[in-house]
């Protein structure tokens, strides 16, 4: 158990929908990273906040969008819905703001569009 | 773009075999860690290699990071079927400024 916990475990959606995904950050840690797994695109860094401001952002959307609140924990919000986006989403966190810090995944979220 | 590139993408073997599965990369990165997935569950950290030519052992395995930090190796021995999983390596302090994960390589290892 790497203590990052994320909600729900599985979602199943229609296209177009909207959908918020949750996850709470190993205690102690500042920076929060959501990751998209796909079988096609491998693990895909999405966006990164660091004591509740955005830090990084990799390859993310203009349709998905995040935060990170006063107590640290994140949503990713993931709107229009296609079916490419149907993937594992992961949080992770670390301690430090910094890439060259440890990362520790969350189990992930299995989001199905049909 | 940095990219780090991992072989070989799958390897099935045989309990007892030993392996060793590669990370490369044409840019240099402050570190590099490693990571194995199993199905459907986060990937797990194994193990962070920080300097040129170092070594660090996990019991059956063995991580090197290249002198010039560009690549790293993990080499397993004696591979055992709870062994199996996607491995991935991950590099940075980067010119990305993110951490840059490889394609992975999917372990079996048979009974």
């Amino acid at each position: 158990d790497s203590g990052v916990t994320q909600t729900p475990k599985h979602l199943i959606t229609a296209t177009g929908q909207r959908v918020t995904l949750r996850c709470s950050p190993r205690s102690g840690d500042l920076s929060v990273y959501w990751y998209q797994q796909s079988l096609d695109q491998g693990l895909q860094f999405l966006i990164q906040y660091y004591n509740g401001e955005e830090r990084a952002k990799g390859n993310i959307l203009e349709r998905f969008s995040a935060q990170q609140f006063p107590d640290l924990h994140s949503e990713l919000n993931l709107s229009s819905l296609e079916l490419g986006d149907s993937a594992l989403y992961f949080c992770a966190s670390s301690v430090g703001g910094a890439d060259t810090y440890e990362q520790y995944f969350g189990p992930g979220t299995r989001l199905t569009v049909t | 773009t940095q990219l780090l590139e991992q072989s070989p993408q799958f390897l099935s073997i045989q309990e007892g075999e030993n392996l060793t599965v590669y990370c490369n990369s044409s840019s240099v990165f402050s570190s590099l860690q490693w990571y194995r997935q199993e199905p459907g569950e986060g990937p797990v950290l194994l193990v962070t290699v920080v300097t040129g030519g170092e070594v660090k052992k996990l019991k059956r395995l063995t991580f090197q990071f290249g002198d010039a930090r560009k690549d790293s190796s993990l080499h397993i021995t004696a591979a055992q079927p709870g062994d199996t999983g996607l491995y991935l390596c991950a590099g940075a302090g980067g010119s990305a400024r993110q951490l840059t994960f490889g394609s992975g390589t999917q372990l079996t290892v048979l009974p």
